[in-house]
């Protein structure tokens, strides 16, 4: 089993709409959680950090299921340019080693 | 906010020959940096954590020979690609965590190398 684990996608979806991604963990002893937004040939950006009790920024919503080893994204009324491979983000437990996901494409269309 | 500058963004080189990239922390010091590969459609790989004043740590399955690592200060840290050939292809990319992160958490990155072997 990978490490941390994405549905590459993509998704493809209209303005407007909400999408949710989802990221398993292997490591239980991990211990910080972090999505970051790719976009093509760029380097990696940080869009949030995912805390125990959810945390939300504006039309993103980020949680922690830590007893089901994932975590979750939700992008409430999508935008074009939204439009990017979202990547999960854990730092093995003790380490602080970051193990990046493959990441999942967001495609949103007009 | 601090900003990596990695340098070059491109890279075009003949099999054989040895390529060089830099990544350094322009305001904050560094004693750790990460030194990843990403190929198409595929998630980043670590290749290797770049330790200030001592040797690198390399993932399994990364040869050292191959993939000369040096972080000789607080700011900078180099990848060279040694006898490069068409396979190593691909977007280096280096990140950095400042010193002063004591929650060890945020990652700043370079804005990546690619390489392209012929």
């Amino acid at each position: 089993r990978k490490e941390v684990e994405q549905d590459p996608g993509p998704f493809n979806v209209p303005e407007g709409a909400t999408v949710a991604f989802n990221c398993t963990y292997s490591n239980s002893a991990s211990q910080s959680f972090f999505w970051y937004r790719q976009d093509c040939r760029k380097e990696p950006k940080l869009l949030m950090s995912v805390y125990s009790s959810g945390n939300e920024d504006g039309r993103f919503t980020a949680q922690l299921n830590r007893a089901s080893q994932y975590i979750s994204l939700l992008i409430r009324d999508s935008k074009l340019s939204d439009s990017a491979t979202y990547l999960c983000v854990v730092n093995k437990g003790g380490s602080y080693i970051p193990t990046f996901g493959r990441g999942t494409s967001l495609i949103v269309h007009p | 906010g601090a900003v990596v500058s990695q340098h070059p963004s491109r890279v075009i080189c003949k099999s054989g020959t040895s390529v060089k990239i830099e990544c350094r922390s322009l305001d904050f010091q560094a004693t750790t940096m990460f030194w990843y590969r990403q190929f198409p459609k595929k998630s980043l790989m670590l290749m290797a954590t770049s330790n200030e004043g001592s040797k690198a740590t390399y993932e399994q399955g990364v040869e050292k020979d191959k993939f000369l690592i040096n972080h000789a200060s607080l700011t900078l840290s180099t990848l060279t690609v040694t006898s490069a050939h068409p396979e190593d292809s691909s977007f280096y990319i280096c990140s950095a965590r400042d010193l002063r992160d004591t929650t060890n958490e945020k990652l700043f990155f370079g804005s990546g190398t690619q390489l392209s072997v012929l």
